[in-house]
C-alpha cells in the first residue's frame, strides 16, 4: 500500500464547478498534512496546510480525519487558473520526533477547468 | 516567493560523467532536501540536511551524494550519472522540522543524461 494514495484523476470540470479531491494516508503517526499544487513543468507550491477542525482559504477547504487517515480539498467556484495538479503531502511522524520534516508526496490529481 | 535558487536550471550530459546540482537559499532555514520527481513516482526524496555538514539519505539515495558546507548551500552530486537518474531535481527547504512547518520549493533542475 502506498504512504499517500490519491485518485490520479483526470478530473475535468466548467468554470464554476465544485470539485473535491481525496487522499489517505497508512502512517498513523503522521503529524502535518498539505496541500500542494503544482502547474506543468514548473515546482509544487504550498496551496494550504491542513489543521484537525478543518480550514478554508478563499474558495479552497481542506478536512482532515484522523480516525479514517483521510484528507480533502474542495475547490468551489472553479476558475480556469485553478487548472493544475493537486499533490496531498504528508510528514513521515514518528514518536521520536526525528522525521527531520521529511514529507511524503501523493502523485497528484490532475485538473482542468474548462470554459 | 522563498529565496531559493538552483543551478543548472538544465543541463543534458553524458552517461558516466559526474554531476553537481546547486542549492542556494537566502532564508537562513535549518532543514533542505533533494528530490526527483519522475512520471508515475511522484516526489521522492533523495538526501536531505539537517545542518551544517549533517546530511542523511532518503528514500532513492543510490547513486547520489551530498554536501553541506554552509548554511546556504546544498549541493547534490551524481559521482557517476546514468540514464536512470534522467529526471526532474527539486530543492526544498524548512524553516523547522516540527509542528506544521512546510517545505518551499526551488524552481527545479533538468537533467537529461544521454
Amino acid at each position: 500500500r502506498k504512504e499517500v494514495e490519491q485518485d490520479p484523476g483526470p478530473f475535468n470540470v466548467p468554470e464554476g464547478a465544485t470539485v473535491a479531491f481525496n487522499c489517505t494516508y497508512s502512517n498513523s503517526a503522521s503529524q502535518s498534512f498539505f496541500w500542494y499544487r503544482q502547474d506543468c513543468r514548473k515546482e509544487p507550491k504550498l496551496l494550504m496546510s491542513v489543521y484537525s477542525s478543518g480550514n478554508e482559504d478563499g474558495r479552497f477547504t481542506a478536512q482532515l480525519n484522523r480516525a479514517s487517515q483521510y484528507i480533502s480539498l474542495l475547490i468551489r467556484d472553479s476558475k480556469l487558473s485553478d487548472s493544475a495538479t493537486y499533490l496531498c503531502v504528508v510528514n513521515k511522524g514518528d514518536a521520536g520526533g526525528t522525521s527531520y520534516g521529511k514529507l511524503t508526496f501523493g502523485q497528484g490529481t490532475i485538473l482542468t477547468v474548462h470554459p | 516567493d522563498a529565496g531559493i535558487t538552483q543551478s543548472p536550471r538544465h543541463k543534458v550530459t553524458e552517461t558516466g560523467t559526474p554531476v553537481t546540482l546547486r542549492c542556494h537559499q537566502t532564508e537562513n532555514h535549518r532543514y533542505m532536501y533533494w528530490y526527483r520527481q519522475d512520471p508515475g513516482h511522484g516526489l521522492r526524496l533523495i538526501h536531505y540536511s539537517y545542518g551544517v555538514k549533517d546530511t542523511d539519505k532518503g528514500e532513492v539515495s543510490d547513486g547520489y551524494s551530498v554536501s553541506r558546507s554552509k548554511t546556504e548551500d546544498f549541493l547534490l552530486t551524481l559521482e557517476s550519472a546514468t540514464s536512470s537518474q534522467t529526471s526532474v531535481y527539486f530543492c526544498a527547504i524548512s524553516e523547522t522540522q516540527t509542528g506544521y512547518q512546510p517545505q518551499h520549493f526551488g524552481d527545479g533542475t533538468r537533467l537529461s543524461i544521454l
